[in-house]
């Protein structure tokens, strides 16, 4: 089976602008979610999308959002972008498992550079 | 908000040697899950724990986890330069779940 895809892997963009990050999951699994990651705060959950819906949502501000689209392929977008955005973007997916947890698989994520 | 601590936060050995890396929490968790990520990379799974207790083994790798579902170590034995890395637990209710900060481990050939 093929991983969780991430694209772009890496990306320029200037204050102000916005930028569209997709992520194809594991085929079969249908939720997916997406995490910030910087040196200084970690791995940050941002949110998680199930069956097309927002299931969960971290403490980001309004500037960061996302979807799901039917085959549970998902993007997220950030509008306004600030130098403080810079981070590697990851998404992970996964096939939920009663009595196993949610193991989350991830992308290679996508390495995001505000100027 | 539950958080997640990890300790040692960076952690440099001898390749042989043996190491334990901690996470810790004050709150429950229903599982609890390590990663291990390499530079420019997403996280790789390693082990899931379910169970108060649960003692699972991957190779020279063992994972424990606590009987009140509050923490969990990570065992290595006979580190190899391979296991350099950084090394994350994540624990959670239902699908969402938090992170530790995480240990860097370097093993020196």
């Amino acid at each position: 089976k093929a991983g969780v895809t991430q694209t772009p892997r890496y990306l320029i963009k200037t204050r102000g602008q916005q930028v569209t990050l997709s992520c194809s999951p594991i085929s079969g699994h249908r939720s997916v979610s997406w995490y910030q990651q910087t040196p200084g705060q970690g791995l940050q959950f941002l949110f998680e999308y199930f069956s097309e819906t927002q299931r969960n949502k971290g403490n980001f501000p309004g500037r960061f959002s996302g979807r799901q689209f039917s085959n549970s392929r998902s993007e997220m977008n950030v509008s306004t972008l600030e130098l403080g955005d810079s981070a590697l973007y990851l998404c992970a997916s996964s096939l939920e498992r009663a009595g196993e947890g949610y193991e989350q698989y991830f992308g290679p994520g996508t390495r995001l550079t505000v100027t | 908000t539950q958080l997640l601590e990890q300790s040692p936060q960076f952690l440099s050995i001898q390749e042989g040697e043996n190491l334990t890396v901690y996470c810790n929490s004050s709150s429950v968790f229903s599982s609890l899950q390590w990663y291990r990520q390499e530079p420019g990379e997403g996280p790789v799974l390693l082990v899931t724990v379910v169970t108060g207790g649960e003692v699972k083994k991957l190779k020279r790798l063992t994972f424990q986890f606590g009987d009140a579902r509050k923490d969990s170590s990570l065992h290595i034995t006979a580190a190899q330069t391979g296991d350099t890395g950084l090394y994350l637990c994540a624990g959670g209710r239902g699908s969402r779940l938090t992170f530790g900060e995480g240990t860097q481990l370097t093993v020196n050939p």
